[in-house]
Order: structure tokens, then sequence, then C-alpha cells
């Protein structure tokens, strides 16, 4: 069973700072990983997606890398803002025999402090 | 606009009430699937569904039924709800997977269920 893990569980960073998100998983043989935030009561808000044969994808200030041999991705915030306060989630889905499940990680939650 | 939709957004019941918690989509996705999400657990998946009439179980599919009768539409289904229900819900949609490409996901804004 695929087992998605974040640390640090909590991160609290002053504005400006580059920060990096971790995300490990335990099985290796998965087909994609996307990175979410999610704002406090609200929904999920897509960030990134990275294919499993990528090794990183960019979007603005974020940056995800995959290695997917070792189970893990790293999300990379470049000059932190008190509006990147969120929590934030990796998720990687896995398909074979048929289904297509996703499983998530708990998610880093992050505050960046003016 | 894209977007997925879910109803209620709240919703206090009793034990035992049967309840149905809406789910539509407008980007023509055909991945569905649901979820949980509970302080310290994260989101788990209920169940899920890769086009109409096919669906399969997450890792938490019990107490809880779907359908997937049409492509837009993916009710989540409580038949007898009870207090170990209670959790923040959301629905959500993607392509049908291909390996490279983009299958990115999107999310409703959640559905708070309360079970008394």
């Amino acid at each position: 069973k695929q087992e998605v893990t974040q640390i640090p569980a909590a991160l609290s960073v002053p504005e400006g700072e580059n920060l990096v998100l971790n995300c490990s998983f335990t099985d290796s043989a998965i087909y994609n990983l996307q990175w979410f935030r999610q704002d406090p009561g609200k929904g999920l808000t897509s960030l990134l997606l990275i294919q499993s044969s990528q090794r990183e994808q960019t979007s603005g200030r974020l940056n995800a890398s995959l290695d997917k041999s070792s189970g893990r991705s790293t999300l990379y915030i470049a000059a932190s803002q008190p509006g990147d306060s969120a929590t934030y989630l990796c998720a990687v889905k896995a398909t074979g025999g048929g289904y297509q499940k996703v499983t998530f990680g708990t998610g880093t939650k992050l505050q960046v402090i003016p | 606009e894209a977007q997925v939709t879910q109803n209620p957004r709240y919703l206090i019941t009793v034990t035992g009430k049967k309840l149905t918690v809406t789910c539509s989509q407008n980007m023509n996705h055909e991945y569905m699937s649901w979820y949980r999400q509970d302080p310290g657990l994260g989101l788990r998946q209920i169940y899920y569904s890769m086009n109409v009439e096919v669906t399969d179980k997450g890792d938490v599919p019990e107490g809880y039924k779907v359908s997937r009768k049409e492509k837009r539409n993916f009710p989540l289904i409580l038949e007898s709800p009870s207090p170990n229900q209670t959790s923040l819900y959301f629905c959500a949609s993607s392509p049908r997977f291909v390996p490279e490409e983009d299958t990115e996901a999107f999310f409703g804004q959640g559905t708070r269920l309360t079970v008394v």
C-alpha cells in the first residue's frame, strides 16, 4: 500500500526566505505526482504536476522536483511571501491492474511571517 | 469557467438519516473521485470512477456508496451516516490518465459534514 509522508508538518519562516518542502512515497511505481496548496476552509488548488518521466516542473517562484527511484519530491519556493501561507499537499497517482488510486500526504503547514 | 461543484457546502444531520452529496464537473473529465479529510490523517480516497458506470473503492470506502450514471456527475451517498463520518469531503475530477500527458486534478470547494 502506498504511503506518502511530508516533512516537516509545519514550518514558519520570515518573508523573503527560500524554502523547501519534502514529500516521500514508499512505492516508486507512480505515474505522476501533484503538489497542491490548501487555504483554511477552502478547497485544493493545483500548483504543479510532474509526470513520472519528468525530473522537475517550474511555475513562477515554484519549482518541483521528482526522484522516482528514491521515492522523493521536493517543492522549492523562492522568495517566500505572506500570501504563500497555506498548507501544501503532495499526491501521487498509481495505476496498474485497471485501477487508478491517488494517495495524499498529510501536508506541510507553512507560515510566512512579514 | 472550469469547475467542480459540490453541494451542499455544509450539512448537519442525524445518525442513520440517508444523505447524498452531489458533485458535478463541467470539463468533460473521465476520472472523478471522492476524498475525506480528517485532522492528522490528511486526505484519503473513498471511491473513484474512471468513466461512466465504472467505479472502484479507494482506501476508505466503508459506509459510502457512489454512482456514475453520467459523465459530469458523481454523487456520494451515505446510506446510514454515523458520527465517525463527520469530516470534510472533497470531490475531484481529472482527464483520463494518459502517460506523459498532463492530467491535472481539479477539486471542489468541499462539504463539511457533521453527523450527530
